[in-house]
């Protein structure tokens, strides 16, 4: 157990839906990443936020948007769902900024499904 | 952007021996880390083994050893003595030193055969 929680474990939805998926960062990290993962483009970086700021941006669609809060849990806001989108999505916490060497530590994933 | 290639989708060893897999990237960067992670069915993603670009030294942790040849833009694992256990999806992680974002393989598969 990593010590990152997210909720919930699965959702199942329909297209046009919008959905927010959580995540709480182990005690103590102020970094919390997001990743897409899905069969056909693995791993893909979302975003990164430290200590409720944005840091860094991967390949994160206009329909997706995040945040992360002052108790420092965050929330990945997912909108106008396609069928493309039903992956497993990923929260990991650090204890920094991110700095270089940084380890992160990953929760146990929301499988989201849109039918 | 960065790019990271894992060019085998599968491997098998048998229990106790040993098995490497293989990690290629593309980087213009000097500084930047590379990463070993294992994902078993649970889907629990859990970082193995890391690695400093400024360090020629190689990264072990117990069983788990690299290989990194910066000229070659190469970073493999080497998993000694199989155990059922190690048998899981695993990723080769870039992270760069500009803007600190993560990119990652496609995986490799393991499967130990007992």
């Amino acid at each position: 157990d990593s010590g990152v929680t997210q909720t919930p474990k699965h959702l199942i939805t329909a297209t046009g839906q919008r959905v927010t998926l959580r995540c709480s960062p182990r005690s103590g990290d102020l970094s919390v990443y997001w990743y897409q993962q899905s069969l056909d483009q693995g791993l893909q970086f979302l975003i990164h936020y430290y200590n409720g700021e944005e840091r860094a941006k991967g390949n994160i669609l206009e329909r997706f948007s995040a945040q992360q809060f002052p108790d420092l849990h965050s929330e990945l806001n997912l909108s106008s769902l396609e069928l493309g989108d039903s992956a497993l999505y990923f929260c990991a916490s650090s204890v920094g900024a991110g700095e270089l060497g940084e380890t992160q530590y990953f929760g146990p994933g929301t499988r989201l499904l849109v039918l | 952007a960065q790019t990271v290639t894992q060019s085998q989708p599968e491997m098998s060893v048998q229990e106790a021996e040993t098995v490497t897999l293989s990690c290629t990237y593309d980087t213009s960067e000097s500084d930047y880390y590379l990463f070993w992670y294992k994902q078993p069915p649970s889907r629990q993603m859990i970082l193995v083994i890391r690695q400093e670009a400024y360090k020629q030294q190689n990264a072990t942790e117990n069983r788990f050893s690299v290989n990194f040849q910066k000229a070659a833009k190469s970073f493999s694992l080497k998993i000694s003595d199989s155990q059922l256990g190690d048998a899981a999806m695993y990723f080769c992680a870039y992270r760069s030193g500009k803007g600190n974002q993560f990119y990652f393989g496609t995986g490799t598969s393991l499967t130990v055969i007992p």
